[in-house]
């Protein structure tokens, strides 16, 4: 089945400092695959997303790249702020297999910005 | 106005209760979802639907029950509220299939004692 797997947080940077979280998938078909950021309090919304492989996702300063090769989707951003601080999530929706109709998320990886 | 609003925000109950938690989107979509989230599980679906006649179980449906009454309102129920069901709940709604935005509401924190 697919599977979504994120590394485990909490992360804590500094303002300005570079961030990575890494994000592998294991899926049956060809998935697409997508970063979902959760503000303190609010619901989840889409920060980017990829279709195909080596296409590159990117939004606010965030970008992220599908590497089919090594089944990856990593978020990366140059220099992060305070109001970045949040709960990141990958997912991946597999458009085959009869499974298209859902998303499969990773556990999420909270993120604190300090100034 | 949000384009999903869940009603209500936050609720206490006790083991036993039947509680119903509400949803409404402005989005215009067909599909819609029911998703808890756990500390350290990220998100798991419990229902989704296509349109109105059209609703499927998800990953974790047991104890849980739904109720699509238009294309913009999605409710989901307890009937016999339990411990292991204190979460937080989401619901969201796509124009399309999976690889769609979903967009989710800002969610109900149910606490069952």
């Amino acid at each position: 089945g697919n599977s979504v797997t994120q590394m485990e947080g909490p992360v804590t940077l500094s303002e300005e400092a570079f961030l990575t979280i890494n994000c592998t998938y294991t899926a049956t078909g060809y998935p697409s695959l997508f970063w979902y950021v959760q503000y303190p309090g609010e619901g989840l919304q889409l920060l980017l997303k990829a279709t195909k492989a080596d296409d590159k996702g990117s939004n606010k300063g965030f970008e992220a790249t599908y590497r089919k090769e090594t089944t990856s989707f990593h978020l990366e951003k140059g220099s992060v702020q305070v109001s970045d601080s949040a709960v990141y999530f990958c997912a991946l929706s597999d458009l085959s297999g009869g499974s298209n109709y859902k998303l499969t998320f990773g556990k999420g990886t909270l993120l604190t910005v300090n100034p | 106005d949000a384009d999903v609003t869940q009603t209500p925000r936050n609720r206490i109950t006790k083991t036993g209760k039947r509680i119903m938690l509400e949803c409404s989107q402005t989005k215009g979509h067909d599909r819609m979802y029911w998703y808890r989230q756990d500390p350290g599980l990220g998100l798991r679906l419990i229902y989704y639907s296509f349109d109105v006649k059209d609703i499927n179980k998800g990953e974790i449906s047991d104890g849980y029950s739904v109720s699509r009454q238009a294309q913009a309102k999605f409710s989901l129920s307890l009937e016999s509220a339990i411990p292991n069901q204190t979460a937080l709940y989401f619901c969201a709604t796509s124009e399309t299939g999976g690889w769609d935005e979903q967009y989710f509401g800002p969610g109900t924190r149910l606490t069952v004692t």
